[in-house]
């Protein structure tokens, strides 16, 4: 089934430590997101990616990292600079960005994943 | 900061239709009204989108209204696995910047 995946579903992270969310893609879509949701409250978008090697900051970049070196994986590292990593982060993908068909935008989410602080 | 609004929350009861309102009063032309859903600690779901014209699908239909400033998702038979959070999003002109998501309404079915 296509579809996007994310790992784990529950993280626990030291302080000082540096933390890796996975988010794989086999839908073969070109853009790839990374929100993060605080209880209550609505999605707030870190980064994105429109082409592999490519990718952009959104609202709340600070204390974080990305890399996407392949079309389907779009990798989320949680520093040890982001100093209230507690929450639930999502994953996305769509076709593209929409700058052609805006229908292309449409979000397809994984199933998140909950990263807390020991 | 969200380009739309709704109500926090809302009430429903089971079997009946339930009309969710979104005001996007700043919508630009070449931009769509998307709506998804989420339900408690799941990534959310698409269920619709519209341009000008009122939409349906097997999920909900959608209502727009002429000066495209509001629509209304409307579930036609509430059950009670359609509690949830429910966030109405303008997008898709190009933007470089994803869907923008805000903190929706969060959509009680009472038996």
């Amino acid at each position: 089934d296509g579809g996007i995946t994310q790992s784990p579903k529950y993280l626990f992270r030291k302080e000082g430590q540096n933390v890796t969310l996975s988010c794989e893609q086999n839908l073969n879509h070109d853009a790839m997101y990374w929100y993060r949701q605080d209880p209550g409250q609505g999605l707030r978008l870190i980064y994105y990616s429109q082409i592999v090697n490519d990718f952009q900051k959104g609202d709340i970049a600070e204390g974080y990292s990305v890399s996407r070196e392949k079309k389907e994986s779009f990798p989320l590292t949680v520093t040890s600079a982001q100093k209230n990593p507690t929450a639930f982060y999502l994953c996305a993908s769509s076709i593209d960005l929409g700058q052609m068909d805006p229908t292309n935008e449409k979000l397809f989410f994984g199933s998140g994943t909950q990263l807390s602080v020991l | 900061d969200a380009k739309t609004t709704q109500p926090p929350s809302m009430d429903c009861a089971e079997g009946r239709a339930a009309n969710l309102p979104c005001n996007h009063s700043t919508i630009s032309g070449n931009e769509y009204v998307y709506w998804y859903r989420q339900i408690h600690s799941q990534g959310p779901q698409y269920i619709i989108h519209g341009l000008k014209n009122n939409e349906t699908n097997e999920m909900a239909s959608l209502i727009i209204t002429e000066d495209r400033k509001s629509s209304t998702l409307i579930l036609p038979h509430a059950t009670l696995r359609d509690t949830a959070v429910y966030y109405c999003i303008v997008g898709g002109g190009g933007g470089a910047d994803g869907l923008t998501f805000g903190k929706g309404t969060h959509l009680i079915i009472q038996p």
